[in-house]
């Protein structure tokens, strides 16, 4: 299997722009997070879906962040507008139903907003 | 309710053995441990979960005790290959209840 794909891995953009990331889990699996990494502030879960459907979307930060899952293997994040604090490594990971309860982790997507 | 990693940062010559804890102050159904090298994903090592018994893989091992919420990775006869960050990920409901709170992560170094 070709692992969680993420795109795009770096992305460089101006406060106030849009700001689309882009992932695909492992098929056959049915959970899916999105997840921000800082410094300061480690891993944190955005939001996570189950079956396409949103679960749990307590992290998310602002209404600035926008998340769906339109069919079991794609899913996006959105960030409207982006501002400098935003910047971050964002993770996507998925898991499956059923056997163990480990995530597989996305290479990554570093966004830089200046 | 983030859980707590001590220590910070080690640094082992291989061989060397080492211990990494993460402490919480919630209940604890379940806690994950990763392994992040520098500038990639971080990596799945092991799960234990509540009333579950200590796993091992290799020479990594990890316990978890349900009554004072804690859990320990053990590193015996350290390799180059095991530096990087540790991350220990809390899950607080059992079931479909897949949130992990994580830890901030302990930085492993292994020099020869």
């Amino acid at each position: 299997d070709a692992g969680v794909i993420q795109s795009p891995r770096h992305e460089v953009t101006e406060m106030g722009q849009e700001v689309t990331l882009r992932c695909k889990p492992i098929s056959g699996h049915d959970y899916l997070f999105w997840y921000r990494q800082t410094m300061m502030r480690g891993l944190e879960l955005l939001i996570y879906f189950n079956n396409n459907v949103p679960i749990d979307d307590s992290g998310m930060p602002e209404d600035r962040f926008s998340a769906k899952m339109p069919n079991a293997s794609f899913s996006t994040l959105k960030i409207q507008p982006s501002e400098p604090r935003d910047s971050a490594v964002y993770f996507c990971a998925s898991s499956p139903v059923r056997g163990g309860l480990e995530q597989y982790f996305g290479p990554g997507t570093r966004l830089t907003v200046t | 309710q983030q859980p707590v990693q001590s220590p910070q940062a080690v640094i082992l010559r291989e061989g060397e053995d080492a211990v990494i804890n993460c402490s919480s102050s919630k209940a604890l159904y379940s806690v994950h441990w990763y392994r992040q090298k520098h500038g990639e994903a971080p990596v799945f090592l092991m799960i234990l979960l509540k009333g579950g018994e200590q796993k091992g893989h290799d020479k990594i091992s990890a316990s978890f005790n349900e009554k004072k919420q804690q859990s320990s990775l053990y590193l015996t006869a350290s390799q180059l290959s095991y530096s990087g960050t540790y991350f220990c990920g809390t899950g607080l409901g059992a079931g479909n209840n897949r949130k992990l709170i994580w830890g901030l992560g302990t930085s492993l170094a292994v020099n020869p």
